[in-house]
């Protein structure tokens, strides 16, 4: 099973600075690695796929990064709703399917 | 558009049974692959069980093998997660999930999600 690790827990970022989310997995995933916005209350919602494909209708502030092993996602400019829970998950080798813990950003 | 809706969920004691239902619609059901994804209450996302869109493939998650059942009826273009046995740890809302290709299954993200229902076990 490929484990999946992210950092930070939590990232605090003034609105309009960058925000820097990292995910690491234990084994190659190449680039089957996706990125998950999760807000209070809601349902997860595809942000990137490919590690770095943005899904339908997300803003061009997120991109995604990486393959291997080291994945990043970049919010360039931080809006006061993207306050939510960020996970990776990785679909390279299954079963399982596995996520990251979750990175919850703040707003300062 | 393409909607996924969960219900089913409850209060339960342990041991017993439960049969989630996820409603789907906006999308040809029987070309898409489908997962049950949990999160136990503050916690991180835990994925439960797939169904390939031809319904030849399941999968299960350890913690789940032999209580949980994944199927699907495209009749009703609907996918249903039974659960039996059921224990305090599976405490959480409960997530459908469409993998973002068609008639495949594996190698896709997941692209659209129900907004869950949630199955609490408690004596």
């Amino acid at each position: 099973e490929i484990a999946m690790t992210q950092s930070p827990a939590t990232l605090s970022v003034s609105p309009g600075e960058r925000a820097t989310l990292s995910c690491r997995a234990n084994q190659s995933v190449d680039t089957y690695l996706a990125w998950y916005q999760q807000k209070p209350g809601q349902a997860p919602r595809l942000l990137i796929y490919g590690a770095s494909t943005r899904a339908t209708g997300v803003p061009a502030r997120f991109s995604g990064s990486g393959s291997g092993t080291d994945f990043t996602l970049t919010i360039s400019s931080l809006q006061s709703e993207d306050l939510a829970v960020y996970y990776c998950q990785q679909y390279d080798n299954w079963p399982p399917w596995t996520f990251g813990q979750g990175t919850k950003v703040e707003i300062k | 558009q393409v909607q996924l809706v969960e219900s089913g969920g409850g209060i339960v004691q342990p041991g017993t049974s439960l049969t989630l239902s996820c409603a789907t619609s906006g999308f040809t059901f029987s070309s898409y692959t489908l997962h049950w994804v949990r999160q136990a209450p503050g916690k991180g996302l835990e994925w439960v069980a797939i169904i390939s869109f031809d319904a030849s493939n399941k999968y299960y998650a350890d913690s789940v093998k032999g209580r949980f059942t994944i199927s699907r009826d495209s009749s009703k273009s609907t996918l249903y997660l039974q659960l039996n046995s059921l224990r305090a740890d599976d405490t959480a809302v409960y997530f459908c999930a469409r993998e973002g290709s068609q008639n495949t299954y594996g190698y896709k993200a997941f692209d659209y999600w129900g907004q869950g229902t949630l199955v609490t076990v408690s004596p």
